[in-house]
């Protein structure tokens, strides 16, 4: 059964880069599915990030798209996500997942997904 | 953007009775409607895609309804194990995915 964990730094600050990856297992990240982040902020609802594929092909949220940047690294079978000039508000439970359509299109559903981290983004 | 809004906002219901969750959406979304699962402290969970169809895995007493703009997940028969958010998504205006606020079920 597929797994996700994602992993990197619980604490970012003001304007810079928070950078997560996405660990796969018992799947390989080159199969037709795509992968994407979703966050949710605490005690609030998600909010989609964005999905890739094993090509690198992607789609972000417009929202959040001139700060996202998502890659993949089929070597280590994991993904990752960037996400430039943050602030307070982009504190939030990040979740990685597995897009669950299976035909080399992101369905844009997502199942099943990783455990979560939670990112704060103070000074 | 298409704005999913959910009713009740909480629901408090007893083991073996039916619960009914409403999402409406801000513009017609086809059948591209799915409903999740979150447990306090965990990850959600996929219940139903496209309106009516369940993942292999999830128990028949979930079941999703509508098309257009309105939609209803239902759990026939409640569990105490049920109780949890509740949150629909919409994927018509790809790459606009939007979520619903959630609805949280009690069980007493």
């Amino acid at each position: 059964q597929v797994q996700l964990q994602e992993s990197g730094p619980g604490l970012v600050k003001p304007s810079e880069t928070l950078s997560l990856t996405c660990a796969v297992s018992h799947s390989s990240i080159t199969s037709a599915h795509f992968w994407g982040w979703i966050r949710q902020p605490p005690g609030k609802g998600l909010e989609w990030i964005g999905n890739i594929n094993h090509s690198g092909s992607t789609y972000y949220n417009p929202s959040l798209e001139s700060r996202v940047t998502m890659s993949i690294d089929t070597s280590k079978n994991q993904f990752s996500l960037k996400l430039s000039s943050v602030t307070a508000a982009d504190t939030a439970v990040y979740y990685c997942a597995r897009d669950f359509g299976d035909y080399g299109l992101p369905l844009g559903v997502f199942d099943p997904w990783g455990q979560g981290t939670l990112v704060t983004v103070s000074s | 953007e298409i704005v999913l809004t959910q009713s009740p906002v909480t629901l408090s219901s007893s083991p073996g009775e039916r619960a009914t969750l409403s999402c409406r959406a801000s513009q017609s979304v086809s059948n591209y409607l799915a409903w999740y699962q979150q447990k306090p402290g965990q990850a959600p969970r996929l219940l139903i895609y496209d309106a009516s169809h369940r993942p292999t895995g999830i128990p028949a007493r979930f079941s999703g309804s509508g098309s257009g703009t309105d939609f209803t997940l239902t759990i026939s028969s409640l569990e105490p194990e049920d109780s949890a958010v509740y949150y629909c998504q919409q994927r018509s205006k790809w790459p606009s995915i939007t979520f619903g606020q959630g609805t949280r079920l009690e069980i007493k």
